[in-house]
């Protein structure tokens, strides 16, 4: 069965240091998300990405944020500066259609460490 | 804000069903709602959506109530392998809505 792929599967960082968070989205997929979720906390929405243009995203994902296709097959997070409070688990997730009834794949995260 | 609210924690035996409330008092007509776990700090995994009707896969059942303001996750079989926090959540029918998590209940199967 197809699924989403991260690279690495643990990063660490210093802050103020730029990280890139690598996904592999499922191979005929559109649409793809990141979220994070803060140790103990809730999984967020952090941005949606469709066709090389950002769809959506949240308040977390501010300047410091950005995201690309670089190729075919990768899907990128770049954290230009990183905090402390950027500590957490990143899952990138991938859907075919990007309609509300298709499913979103989510893989198995990255987890940042800033110290 | 996540539109649900689940009880943080429930416990099931080995080989039982699990049920998982969930209620969504405020959810409107075209609204989804789906079902996500997520084992252990893993990705989270989707489980099955529905909109009125009761709906059943390969993992699970969800049963909608008539009113559409509470729903329930059945797990016939519950393994320890089940064990994960359960997410509900509510979810547009129309445009690409992202997914907006709550807490979760987390389900411990015991053998």
């Amino acid at each position: 069965e197809p699924e989403v792929t991260q690279t690495p599967s643990h990063q660490v960082t210093q802050m103020g240091q730029e990280v890139i968070l690598r996904c592999v989205p499922i191979s005929n997929h559109l649409y793809f998300y990141w979220y994070r979720q803060i140790l103990g906390q809730k999984v967020e929405f952090l941005v949606s990405f469709y066709n090389n243009e950002i769809s959506e995203k949240s308040e977390i994902f501010d300047d410091q944020f950005s995201v690309e296709r670089p190729d075919g097959s990768n899907f990128t997070l770049k954290i230009r500066s990183t905090k402390l409070e950027d500590s957490a688990m990143y899952f990138c997730a991938s859907s075919r259609l990007g309609t509300s009834t298709d499913t979103q794949y989510f893989g198995p995260g990255t987890r940042l460490t800033v110290l | 804000d996540a539109k649900t609210t689940q009880p943080p924690s429930m416990d099931c035996a080995e080989g039982r069903a699990a049920n998982l409330p969930c209620n969504h008092s405020t959810i409107s007509g075209n609204e989804y709602v789906y079902w996500y776990r997520q084992i252990h700090s893993q990705g989270p995994q989707y489980i099955i959506h529905g909109l009125k009707n009761n709906e059943t896969n390969e993992m699970a059942s969800l049963i909608i109530t008539e009113d559409r303001k509470s729903s329930t996750l059945i797990l016939p079989h519950a393994t320890l392998r089940d064990t994960a926090v359960y997410y509900c959540i509510v979810r547009a029918i129309s445009g690409n809505t992202p997914l907006v998590f709550g807490k979760g209940t987390r389900l411990s199967v015991i053998a």
